[in-house]
């Protein structure tokens, strides 16, 4: 079936590091969503993308969309503590295919 | 109202217990959700209500009953659950493209 691939699985960071995340689709998605899972927390939506390389930016955190729709990625840069927590792609194909979530940690 | 309420937050229940969970979202949102989520892993959708129909069932065991009561209201029953059903049961509304989640029922199976 449809799969929605993300890396890494954990990112640990020292405050005011930056922060990436991957998706990568088996097939071409007609949009993509991202959400944010605080620790014992629900998801929160974050953005939808939805044209063939949409780069947008919220604050410090940039989304981009690839051209071929396939994938995407989450750039955060200079953390801070506020964002811990697990970030999600979910494509779109009539419902919500989810990656596996990134685990944003930062250390002590 | 821009938010989707669950309750109970918490639930622990026998294994030959009846219960019910209960969601609830005033924004005027056509499309519910029902999730499960595990620990360390994304939501897993279960059903899907449209217009107070049920359109989606992802093959979900009979001893998960949903119902659409009105436009507002989504409720779970649940009946003779297993130790492996604990979860983070998360309920979520849709109208456009952004799904607002509900705070969850955090649910154990004793």
């Amino acid at each position: 079936g449809q799969q929605v691939m993300q890396i890494p699985q954990y990112q640990h960071v020292q405050e005011g590091e930056d922060f990436t995340t991957y998706c990568n689709s088996s097939t071409t998605l007609s949009n993509i969503q991202w959400y944010k899972q605080r620790p014992g927390g629900h998801p929160v939506f974050l953005i939808q993308l939805v044209k063939s390389g949409e780069v947008k930016k919220q604050k410090r955190l940039t989304f981009q969309f690839g051209e071929a729709k396939k994938n995407s990625s989450l750039h955060i840069t200079a953390t801070q503590t506020t964002d811990v927590g697990t970030y999600f792609c979910a494509g779109i194909n009539y419902q919500l295919i989810w990656g596996a979530g990134t685990k944003l940690i930062i250390k002590p | 109202d821009t938010e989707v309420t669950q309750t109970p937050k918490h639930l622990v229940m026998g294994m030959t217990n009846k219960k019910s969970l209960k969601c609830e979202q005033h924004m005027g949102h056509r499309a519910m959700y029902w999730y499960k989520q595990k620990a360390k892993k994304p939501p897993e959708l279960m059903f899907v209500y449209s217009y107070e129909k049920l359109s989606i069932n992802e093959s979900v065991p009979s001893r998960f009953s949903p119902e659409c009561p009105n436009s507002s209201l989504l409720n779970l029953h649940l009946h003779a659950l297993q130790p492996e059903d604990s979860a983070l049961y998360l309920c979520a509304s849709r109208q456009g493209f952004g799904y607002t989640f509900g705070s969850g029922t955090r649910l154990t199976v004793v």
